[in-house]
């Protein structure tokens, strides 16, 4: 059975600082990983997606790198600001049974003060 | 106007009660998920249907039915509602796309249900 962990649980850094999450995965056997982002009262928003046969990908200040024979993903948020202050989560998909199927990781609650 | 909608987004009940969450989306697609979440656990798959007429288990189905009335509509009930059912509700909604390798899900506002 595939467990997703994220460390830490919660982060506390000023407006600025360069941040780092991390992500760790049992089952190396997957089709993609995902960081999504969550806000109070709202669903979750994908942020990056990087599929099984990738490193790393982009978007403006995030970067998310994958390891799949480690079992470890890092998102790497750049120049942190107060509105990056949200639940950040990370989710594999599998193939097999398990396709189409995200199992979540327990997110790291950020917050970025000015 | 969202893409996926969650009604109602929160729902006070009691114990034994029968209760009905809805979800409904615009966005064509052909699968559709319901989670829970509760702190400090992430989210975890209540059951998940891939067309209209696909209905699977998800890992923690028990104390829980759904029903897909349509490709857009996909409903959560719960029979006997109980105190530890006390949690964040999800919808979400995806399309397979290439292979299953670059398909993510789209999630609704949640529904915040809380169990006396």
């Amino acid at each position: 059975k595939q467990e997703v962990t994220q460390i830490p649980a919660a982060l506390s850094v000023p407006e600025g600082e360069n941040l780092v999450l991390n992500c760790s995965f049992t089952d190396s056997a997957i089709y993609n990983l995902q960081w999504f982002r969550q806000d109070p009262g709202k669903g979750l928003t994908s942020l990056l997606l990087i599929q099984s046969s990738q490193r790393e990908q982009t978007s403006g200040r995030l970067n998310a790198s994958l390891d799949k024979s480690s079992g470890r993903s890092t998102l790497y948020i750049a120049a942190s600001q107060p509105g990056d202050s949200a639940t950040y989560l990370c989710a594999v998909s599998a193939g097999g049974t398990s396709y189409g199927k995200l199992t979540f990781g327990q997110g790291t609650i950020l917050t970025v003060h000015p | 106007d969202a893409d996926v909608t969650q009604t109602p987004r929160n729902r006070i009940t009691k114990t034994g009660k029968r209760i009905m969450l809805e979800c409904s989306q615009t966005k064509g697609h052909d699968r559709m998920y319901w989670y829970r979440q509760d702190p400090g656990l992430g989210l975890r798959l209540i059951y998940y249907s891939f067309d209209v007429k696909d209905i699977n288990k998800g890992e923690i189905s028990d104390g829980y039915s759904v029903s897909r009335q349509a490709q857009a509509k996909f409903s959560l009930s719960l029979e006997s509602a109980i105190p530890n059912q006390t949690a964040l509700y999800f919808c979400a909604t995806s399309a397979p796309g290439q292979g299953g390798w670059k398909e993510t899900q789209y999630f609704g506002p949640g529904t915040r249900l809380l169990v006396l």
